[in-house]
């Protein structure tokens, strides 16, 4: 099926350790987003990928870095997991059609917990 | 940064009943978005509304982007338990690639 694939889809971190969730999608899209979910905070943007080679920061960055390996695949990594990393970790992809934006593809999420 | 304010955080509502619920801004947007979010999966895009004062309707679901482009409700008609779910509003600036979301209304529906 066509869509945005998550893995792993849960996780246990002990704080210190790192690792990296992995996106991929198969529609083609060429912005891809990275968000965290958390209770009563909605949706907040830590990465972004406009296009194949570029990633730009969004409202929550720190403690994240990513990479676009290519037009499929936005991977986002986690060096040294704190407990304020807990949270659901979505991926979300999008396309341009006729110089109009489309609406967001979502994975199904990642749910980190850092103890 | 925009601030999107959803409002009622939370309902619950018998079957049968109608509700709105709303987003609101003092930013612009150049479009906004609904999405549906079910537990454990990811939010699902219902409507995107480009136009100030644009209606649009999905079966029981009536979309209204306001005139000046800084709120937006969601009118559900007979709700039903499918309707169950975190409801978000997304709005987007003119070129900026980046979108923001709303907090959410978690909406539910007693059979």
């Amino acid at each position: 099926n066509a869509g945005v694939t998550q893995t792993p889809k849960f996780q246990v971190l002990k704080t210190g350790q790192s690792m990296t969730l992995q996106c991929a999608q198969d529609m083609n899209h060429n912005s891809m987003y990275w968000y965290r979910q958390d209770p009563g905070m909605g949706l907040r943007l830590i990465y972004y990928s406009a296009s194949e080679g570029t990633t730009d920061k969004g409202e929550v960055p720190n403690g994240y870095n990513v990479s676009r390996l290519n037009k499929r695949e936005f991977s986002l990594r986690l060096e040294s997991a704190a407990p304020s990393q807990t949270s659901v970790y979505f991926c979300a992809s999008r396309t341009r059609r006729q110089g109009k934006y489309e609406g967001y593809t979502f994975g199904s999420g990642t749910r980190l917990t850092v103890v | 940064t925009q601030l999107l304010e959803q409002s009622p955080q939370f309902l619950s509502i018998q079957e049968g009943e109608n509700l709105t619920v709303y987003c609101n801004s003092s930013s612009v947007f150049s479009s906004l978005q609904w999405y549906r979010q079910e537990p454990g999966e990811g939010p699902v895009l219902l409507v995107t509304v480009v136009t100030g004062g644009e209606v649009k309707k999905l079966k029981r679901l009536t979309f209204q982007f306001g005139d000046a482009r800084k709120d937006s409700s969601l009118h559900i008609t007979a709700a039903q338990p499918g309707d169950t779910g975190l409801y978000l509003c997304a709005g987007a600036v003119f070129g900026n690639e980046k979108l923001t979301f709303g907090t959410g209304t978690r909406l539910t529906i007693i059979p």
